[in-house]
């Protein structure tokens, strides 16, 4: 299926350390986004990348792209607590339909 | 410029009752996504559409599901004779006509079946 999919499951860290999480996808696409979602709350969008880039930055993230790899990974840096979420990476090969991973559950332990 | 509405934000059925759930997209947005989140996983498409047209329906479930967005008036998404394993949160998400690929969702449905 054309389903991303997260790495790690679950990672928790002291607040003030980096977080990095994978997402790996199996066809090629035109984007990727990462989202993040609050437990019982709807999704948040924080970051797209096209297929054409190799990183991007927006404040704290930074999300690369290996095509060749078929992966992604969002880096999180100087984690707060309020960070605490699952992070979710979306593809599409479609147009418009996305195709979400399972997430990675993140805790910021202060 | 409010967000992308959803509501009930909670909702109850008993086994074999309908389930409609709707979503307003945001201002000046026509298209439309459906996605269901089951405990402890991703979301998974269901459905997109745009204004008084269903664009792609593959991850919809053949029998029981349907979906709509009127000209007027908002989306909505209903389940018919609901079971247990319907319970799940029900997300919308809305973009722009063209050129955004980026999707703003909505807070969820939670619907849980008895």
């Amino acid at each position: 299926s054309q389903q991303g999919e997260e790495d790690p499951q679950a990672l928790s860290i002291q607040e003030g350390e980096n977080a990095t999480m994978n997402c790996s996808y199996k066809t090629s696409i035109n984007n990727l986004q990462w989202y993040r979602q609050n437990s019982g709350r709807g999704l948040v969008h924080l970051i797209l990348i096209r297929s054409n880039e190799r990183e991007k930055h927006s404040g704290r993230l930074r999300v690369t792209l290996d095509t060749s790899k078929k992966s992604s990974s969002l880096l999180i840096t100087a984690s707060r607590a309020a960070d605490t979420a699952s992070y979710f990476c979306a593809t599409d090969a479609y147009g418009n339909q996305f195709y979400f991973g399972t997430g990675t559950s993140l805790t910021v332990i202060p | 410029n409010a967000g992308v509405m959803q509501n009930p934000r909670h909702l109850v059925r008993r086994r074999g009752q309908e389930a409609r759930l709707r979503c307003s997209p945001m201002k000046g947005h026509s298209h439309v996504y459906w996605y269901r989140q089951l405990p402890e996983e991703g979301l998974k498409f269901m459905v997109y559409l745009q204004k008084e047209n269903i664009i792609d329906e593959s991850g919809m479930p053949k029998e029981r599901f349907s979906a709509e967005f009127p000209k007027e008036g908002p989306s909505i998404l209903r389940i018919q004779q609901v079971v247990r394993g319907d319970s799940a949160a029900y997300f919308c998400a809305s973009s722009p006509p063209i050129g955004s690929y980026e999707q703003y969702f909505g807070p969820g449905t939670r619907l849980t079946v008895t």
